[in-house]
């Protein structure tokens, strides 16, 4: 069956190649979502965010698509680079202010 | 522009003490934000505070507490440490509404 929307804690992907990170959120009511870069012995760092009304947005190699249905969010990293190696954790709110972060995922760049 | 400022960088406190952590937030930013982490439960949320004002909690016990000054500087307090308060305590600044918060780079609290 598919995998689509599977949580993996990590991956390993080749210098080169595009990364996608997956991540299931929990909250129907939440309507704004981040992805967050944690590299060690740092604090998480902003790579890109997306409202519940769009469900695609890009940035500069990164694109972030929402599917609201199946309250899934994705990350897509083209051409990974070893400094792209680092933790990734998705972060979801809604009208508590509230960011709700899920478990993360190492990302591991082989060279 | 600087960014989220948080002191200190590390600390080690003995169990029953208390501790005061300190987060400047990038300038102009109203909302600041703390969160815990730790490896077993991850990034958990602490509290919010706007304009000097609690907006929301996290479930914590209440020897957790805070508070944000004019200038939109906050502050977190941990009383009667414990060693499970072992943890990365970050703060995020945003302006305040649904917009891009930013972390400062923590401050590792060990209690032994």
């Amino acid at each position: 069956g598919e995998n689509v929307g599977l949580h993996l804690p990590t991956l390993s992907v080749q210098e080169g190649d595009n990364s996608i990170i997956n991540c299931a959120y929990s909250n129907s009511a939440s309507d704004y979502f981040i992805w967050y870069k944690q590299e060690s012995g740092k604090g998480p760092q902003f790579i890109i965010d997306i409202r519940s009304n769009m469900d695609k947005r890009q940035g500069q190699r990164v694109t972030v698509l929402l599917n609201k249905t199946v309250k899934h969010l994705s990350l897509q990293i083209a051409a990974t680079q070893p400094g792209d190696s680092a933790v990734y954790f998705c972060a979801e709110m809604g009208n508590d202010y509230k960011l709700s972060f899920g478990a993360g995922t190492t990302v591991t760049v082989r060279a | 522009k600087a960014g989220v400022t948080q002191t200190p960088r590390y600390l080690i406190k003995t169990r029953g003490q208390q501790v005061t952590l300190s987060c400047s937030p990038i300038s102009g930013h109203r909302s600041v934000s703390w969160y815990q982490q730790t490896p077993g439960q991850g990034l958990q949320f602490l509290f919010e505070y706007f304009s000097e004002t609690q907006r929301n909690k996290g479930n914590f016990p209440g020897r957790f507490s805070g508070r944000q000054f004019s200038n939109s500087r906050s502050e977190m307090n941990v009383s009667t440490l414990e060693l499970g308060d072992s943890a990365l305590y970050l703060c995020a600044s945003s302006l305040g509404g649904k917009g891009e918060a930013f972390f400062g780079q923590g401050t590792r609290l060990t209690v032994v």
